[in-house]
């Protein structure tokens, strides 16, 4: 059973790209979370999706930020007009629908905006 | 708002040493996690406690929950150099969402 898989590993964008971040939780996993961690940080909570549907994004930045969780696909997370102070590390955790709360880890995009 | 405190955040300590990594949050919690992270790398499940007194042990690891005082502790026992890492706890909010907060993180340095 493959774990969270997450791609791009490692995205290099210019200042005012878009990022595109994708998320494939671990099969019968329907919860999906997205964090994010600056550098010698914990990971802060942005967003929690299931399919179709967005539960908690109060993590979220207002602007350029959004998330999609497809009936088909992985997640999404996006950020347009990328600025420096987006370079993080953001980890997608998945978890099975009858056991709330016990994520499991990808292995992260490290983003970096030049 | 449910805040995580970890200390010490560093800690440089020698092999077959002791020592106790301490977590406090703030508010009534569901679960209480235990992570390493490994530079570069995503976060490894230790240790879930789910309930007050809860003790989990694993090789050299100890994670224990007091939620009296919401306050989980990690002992290190013997330390070894593999051990080297950063060790972050994280805690979900009684009623809220499934959303994990997470403390700062521990870096520990295991010195031969």
């Amino acid at each position: 059973n493959a774990g969270v898989m997450q791609n791009p590993r490692h995205l290099v964008r210019r200042r005012g790209q878009e990022a595109r971040l994708r998320c494939s939780p671990m099969k019968g996993h329907s919860h999906v979370y997205w964090y994010r961690q600056l550098p010698e940080e914990g990971l802060k909570f942005m967003v929690y999706l299931q399919k179709e549907n967005i539960i908690d994004e109060s993590g979220m930045p207002k602007e350029r930020f959004s998330a999609e969780f497809p009936k088909e696909g992985p997640s999404i997370l996006r950020i347009q007009q990328v600025v420096r102070g987006d370079s993080a590390a953001y980890f997608c955790a998945s978890s099975p629908p009858d056991r709330y709360n016990e994520q499991f880890f990808g292995p992260g995009t490290r983003l970096t905006v030049l | 708002e449910l805040k995580v405190e970890q200390n010490p955040l560093f800690l440089s300590m020698q092999e077959g040493k002791n020592y106790t990594i301490y977590c406090n949050y703030s508010t009534t919690s569901d679960r209480l996690y235990w992570y390493r992270q490994d530079p570069g790398k995503s976060l490894e499940s230790l240790f879930v406690l789910l309930s007050n007194g809860a003790v989990k042990q694993e090789g050299r690891l100890m994670a224990s929950l007091d939620t009296k005082a919401r306050l989980s502790t990690l002992h290190i026992t013997a330390a070894v150099h593999d051990l080297s890492a950063t060790y972050f706890c994280a805690v979900d909010r009684k009623g809220g969402s499934e959303k994990l907060v997470f403390g700062k993180g521990t870096k520990l340095t295991v010195n031969p």
